[in-house]
């Protein structure tokens, strides 16, 4: 199985800062990874896929990059509904498995 | 509108059986892979099983493989996942969740609550 690590497990940021959440395969994924978005309470929703692709209706804020084994989610200008927990998923082979999640909080 | 609404959770004692279903709509339902991924209170989320669109592939995690069965009724636009021999560790909000032709996960339903406990 394909193991996901993500850092930081907690991100203390400010509205207007830059934010960057790291996530790594245990193996080379390629390109086939996604990020969500989760709110408490709420099912997660889809930002990215196959790495930098920026889902319809998500804003540019959020951006994508990386290959192989090593991933960022990067969020260029935090806003008030950007706090929520974010989580990477790898969708190179099965069993799909996701990252162990990044609460993204108020400083 | 793209709608997957979940239903079906509940109570259970251990060794016990639930049905969930996710009944859809605003797509063209059996075109599309589906999938039940679930989140412990607290946890992070968990892919449990997925669905090819006319149910002729399937797989699931190890951690269910043998207890719970996933299926679907394309006329009745509904996804099911049969759980049995529940235990304490399968508590959780389960999803369903629509495949976007290679899996990854475009829409998602509300979630389901299941609660094992005596």
């Amino acid at each position: 199985d394909i193991q996901m690590t993500q850092s930081p497990s907690t991100l203390s940021a400010s509205v207007g800062d830059r934010v960057t959440i790291t996530c790594r395969a245990s193996q080379s994924i390629s390109s086939w990874l996604a990020w969500y978005q989760q709110k408490p309470g709420k099912a997660p929703k889809l930002l990215i896929y196959k790495a930098s692709s920026l889902e319809s209706g998500v804003p540019s804020r959020f951006s994508g990059s990386g290959s192989g084994t090593e991933f960022t989610l990067t969020i260029s200008s935090l806003q008030p509904d950007d706090f929520a927990t974010y989580y990477c998923q790898q969708y190179n082979s099965y069993p799909l498995t996701f990252g162990p999640g990044t609460k993204v909080d108020i400083k | 509108e793209v709608q997957l609404v979940e239903s079906g959770g509940g109570l259970v004692q251990p060794g016990g059986s639930l049905r969930l279903s996710c009944a859809a709509s605003g797509f063209t339902f059996s075109s599309y892979e589906m999938n039940w991924v679930r989140q412990a209170p607290g946890k992070g989320l968990e892919w449990v099983s997925y669905i090819s669109s006319s149910g002729s592939t399937i797989y699931y995690a190890d951690s269910v493989k043998g207890r719970f069965t996933i299926s679907r009724d394309n006329a009745k636009n509904s996804l099911y996942l049969q759980m049995n021999s529940l235990r304490a560790e399968d508590t959780a909000v389960y999803y369903c969740a629509r495949d976007h032709m290679v899996p990854f996960f475009d829409y998602w339903g509300q979630g389901t609550l299941v609660t094992v406990s005596s």
